[in-house]
This record gives structure tokens, C-alpha cells and sequence, in this order.
């Protein structure tokens, strides 16, 4: 079955690390992405990573994947202000006709930053 | 210099209108989407298109029907709209792998 599951919500003060975390279901070989949405905006890119990696680290990004455990995790270090957003998790399976062509969300974290 | 732009970006109409909504991109991407959020901001498909072929199509009314003149647009017409229609469409685009999303249609029907 295809399910992304993510916390709701994270509170970090500034200056912090935040660490996000997702589980999905899917068992092929999958394509798996964080996204950045701030309010009353659309869906900004942040990172991705294949399922045969284990990390990608990115200036202040770094994702983990556990394989075994099909967990991911989007680390922020120095989290300020304006990282207050929502952010998504989501996987691309690899489909039938050979593509990645379908993202299936998580339903959000929403992480806010406090001074 | 907009890489994913939709237009509009709010619509606000009556119930059992029709309404449009356009998507182009200038990524030269090959495969297109459009998605559904939800006022509890839960992200869906709704379709796929590959060089204006329709890839996906997921469990959509039929009152939501796609169009791709070609394979830099994609373009949403929904007929006799209804109240639970009323959501943010985004559209997307990709080659391969990475998805690039618009600013997304704000679309209100009362």
C-alpha cells in the first residue's frame, strides 16, 4: 500500500536544530522528497533522495532514510524565524510503466519557531 | 521568468459554474500535474500528463476534465462546480523525477 505518515506539529526555539521526521509504506524502490510550503503559498523543493541512499546533506539540510525501518528524516540545523512553515514529506514509488511519476504526500508538519 | 506560473491565482464563483484554470511551464519538462489541497491542507493528485498523453488520472469526479494543447500546458476545466470543490489547485511539473510546483489556484465556491 502507499501511506506517508508525518507528525503535525514541531516547536523549536531559534537557533536550534529541528529534526522532522516521515515513515512511508511503499517497498519498491522509491524517490523520496521534502517539501516547503509558508503560508498562502505554493510547494517549494527542498531536497530529495533515492532509496538506495542513506544521506544527503544540503548547507543546512541533511536527510536521513532508514531503509530497513522506511523512515525519513529532514534535520535544520541554526532553525531561524523564517523556517516557520509547513513542511511535507513525500515519496514517488517507481510505477508500472517504469516512472516516478505520482507523489504521495504526508499530511504535514508544521514546525514553528519561537525566540 | 516564472518556471511553473498558474492563472488565476483565486476564483471565487457560484455553485453549478464552469470554471478553467491554465498551467504553463517553461522548464521543458515532459510530464505535467495537477493536485488538490485541502482547507486541511492535504496535498492529492488528480492527473498526469506525459507529452500531452494522460498518464494518471485518480478517483476524480468527471466534472474535472484535463486538457494539454501541448506539452508546456496543462489546463483544468471543472463543470458544475460544487461546494466541496472549493480548495487550492496546484499544478506541477517534472522530468523524470523532481516535481516543480506553481503558486497554486485559490478556488472559492459559494
Amino acid at each position: 500500500g502507499e501511506d506517508v505518515e508525518q507528525s503535525l506539529f514541531l516547536s523549536v526555539r531559534e537557533g536550534d536544530s529541528s529534526v522532522i521526521n516521515c515513515t512511508y509504506t511503499d517497498s519498491s524502490s522509491t524517490y523520496l522528497y521534502w517539501y516547503k510550503q509558508e503560508p498562502g503559498a505554493g510547494l517549494q523543493l527542498l531536497t530529495y533522495i533515492f532509496s538506495n541512499m542513506d544521506m544527503k546533506q544540503d548547507q543546512r539540510l541533511t536527510v536521513l532514510l532508514n531503509k530497513k525501518d522506511k523512515h525519513l528524516s529532514l534535520r535544520i540545523a541554526d532553525t531561524q524565524t523564517g523556517d516557520s512553515a509547513i513542511y511535507f514529506c513525500a515519496e514517488s514509488p517507481l510505477t508500472l510503466s517504469g516512472g516516478y511519476n505520482k507523489l504521495i504526500f504526508g499530511a504535514g508538519t508544521r514546525l514553528a519557531v519561537h525566540p | 521568468d516564472t518556471a511553473v506560473s498558474q492563472t488565476p491565482k483565486y476564483l471565487v464563483t457560484q455553485m453549478g459554474n464552469d470554471k478553467s484554470i491554465k498551467c504553463e511551464q517553461n522548464l521543458g519538462h515532459d510530464t505535467m500535474y495537477w493536485y488538490k489541497q485541502d482547507s486541511k491542507k492535504f496535498l492529492k493528485i488528480m492527473f498526469s500528463y506525459n507529452n500531452k498523453e494522460l498518464i494518471i488520472n485518480e478517483t476524480v469526479p468527471n466534472r474535472f476534465s484535463p486538457k494539454s494543447p501541448d506539452k508546456a500546458h496543462l489546463n483544468l476545466h471543472i463543470n458544475s462546480l460544487e461546494l466541496g470543490d472549493s480548495a487550492v489547485y496546484f499544478c506541477a511539473s517534472s522530468q523524470e523525477t523532481a516535481q516543480y510546483f506553481g503558486p497554486g489556484t485559490r478556488l472559492l465556491v459559494l
